[in-house]
């Protein structure tokens, strides 16, 4: 069974950092792209960010570029983000979100994480 | 970017009712759509990809359809479990980008 677990959210200032961790089980990890796709309090949905099965390759939404950063260690089958200068619009649940393509890109997702929330607020 | 957009933004309907939600794209993106449920409190379920393929486990009364720039997720016999906001996703190429929703009220 797929499983999914994001870790890491909480409440930060604007300004500030954190990294999100996402622990996959149930597949073979390095085998496959993965994103992160956030969805504010109420809102819909927005891909932020995603990467290549071997990490050689990232993939940024304009609205975080330059200050997001993907990552991914495949001998841990942890995905990660590193969020920097938080803004109060990045408030959101953020998702970890597995493409569905074996060593390749679909550029959908057919499994999720549960979501981790990231409040930016003072 | 890819623009989407989707109507209506909530329908209301009763069960065994038949239930369309549309869905556009800014430019055309072929079949490359996809299609997700999400409940409240819950991360979204894919439903339908490459605008017509039925995902695993997904009951048949969901089915979708179109090409180019227009597309439709239809429910044929609207059940009870079937509440939730519906988003169409475009999976042309990164940024993948998402419709605003349609929220579905028994």
């Amino acid at each position: 069974e797929v499983q999914l677990l994001e870790s890491g959210g909480g409440l930060v200032q604007p300004g500030g950092s954190l990294r999100l961790s996402c622990t996959a089980s149930g597949f073979t990890f390095s085998n496959y792209a993965m994103s992160w796709v956030r969805q504010a309090p109420g809102k819909g949905l927005e891909w932020v960010s995603g990467i290549l099965e071997s990490g050689g390759r990232t993939y940024y939404a304009d609205s975080v570029k330059g200050r997001f950063t993907i990552s991914r260690d495949n001998s841990k089958n942890t995905l990660y983000l590193q969020l920097h200068s938080l803004r109060a619009e990045d408030t959101a649940v953020y998702y970890c979100a597995k493409d569905p393509a074996d060593y390749g890109v679909s550029y959908y997702f057919d499994f999720w994480g549960q979501g981790t929330l990231v409040t930016v607020s003072s | 970017d890819i623009q989407m957009t989707q109507s209506p933004s909530s329908v209301s309907a009763s069960v065994g009712d038949r239930v369309t939600i549309t869905c556009q794209a800014s430019q055309g993106i072929v079949s490359w759509l996809a299609w997700y449920q999400q409940k409240p409190g819950k991360a979204p379920k894919l439903l339908i990809y490459e605008g017509s393929r039925l995902q695993s486990g997904v009951p048949s009364r969901f089915s979708g359809s179109g090409s180019g720039t227009d597309f439709t997720l239809t429910i044929s016999s609207l059940q009870s479990e079937d509440f939730g906001t519906y988003f169409c996703q475009q999976s042309k190429d990164f940024p993948a980008t998402f419709g605003p929703g349609t929220k579905v009220v028994i």
